[in-house]
């Protein structure tokens, strides 16, 4: 079956650098992403890794490991604005572009 | 201005009562998806579509219907809406039909007494 795990939520300290862990099972892949969603507003993209390995964009940075069915959101420099939750989600693959996202980790930056 | 768009915001409804929701992009995007988010439950896709005339099940579709007759609009219909459908709605879309980069309009959020 499909399954996408998530811890539910972190606190960090503003100026610090957090990971947010990312595992999921499913039978067909296409791709992991990443959305940033602040309280009462709509997701914003993130991340899209479609191969194995980090890429970095700015403070974010994101990890795939398709043999290990994992993915980590890096966040360096940590701001008050990071307050947010962070949607994990797979892209099924085998001509079904269905994507499946986590419960989210409600990440709390604290002074 | 480049953006998704959903109608209502709001809307409040009874038991029964046909309503869609609709959802608009004006950045000629192939890929348009709709998903529901509530507490606890996350995210969930409803239905998406990789082009006109193209839709397909995502991990809740019952109760909800979606056709794509032209390629920037998308809506939404419950044709006879329950109380669990009180949610609220995101519509989103892509340029690719490989959803690589998704944007999302600003929500619906619906509730059925």
């Amino acid at each position: 079956g499909q399954n996408i795990d998530q811890p539910t939520e972190m606190t960090a300290t503003e100026g610090a650098i957090v990971q947010i862990n990312c595992t999921y099972q499913t039978s067909g892949f296409n791709g992991l992403f990443w959305y940033q969603q602040h309280a009462g507003e709509a997701p914003t993209f993130l991340s899209y890794n479609v191969l194995d390995g980090l890429e970095e964009k700015g403070r974010f940075s994101s990890f795939l490991s398709r043999s290990k069915g994992y993915s980590y959101l890096l966040l360096k420099e940590l701001q008050m604005k990071d307050s947010a939750s962070y949607l994990c989600a797979f892209l099924s693959g085998a001509g079904s572009y269905q994507l499946t996202f986590g419960k989210g980790t409600k990440l709390s930056v604290i002074p | 201005e480049a953006q998704v768009t959903q109608n209502p915001r709001y809307l409040i409804t009874v038991t029964g009562k046909k309503l869609t929701v609709t959802c608009s992009q004006n950045m000629n995007h192939e890929y348009m998806s709709w998903y529901r988010q509530d507490p606890g439950l996350g995210l969930r896709q409803i239905y998406y579509s990789m082009n006109v005339e193209v839709t397909d099940k995502g991990d809740v579709p019952e109760g909800y219907k979606v056709s794509r007759k032209e390629k920037r609009n998308f809506p939404l219909i419950l044709e006879s809406p329950s109380p669990n459908q009180t949610s609220l709605y995101f519509c989103a879309s892509s340029l690719l039909a490989v959803p690589d980069t998704q944007y999302f309009g600003p929500g619906t959020r619906l509730t059925v007494l």
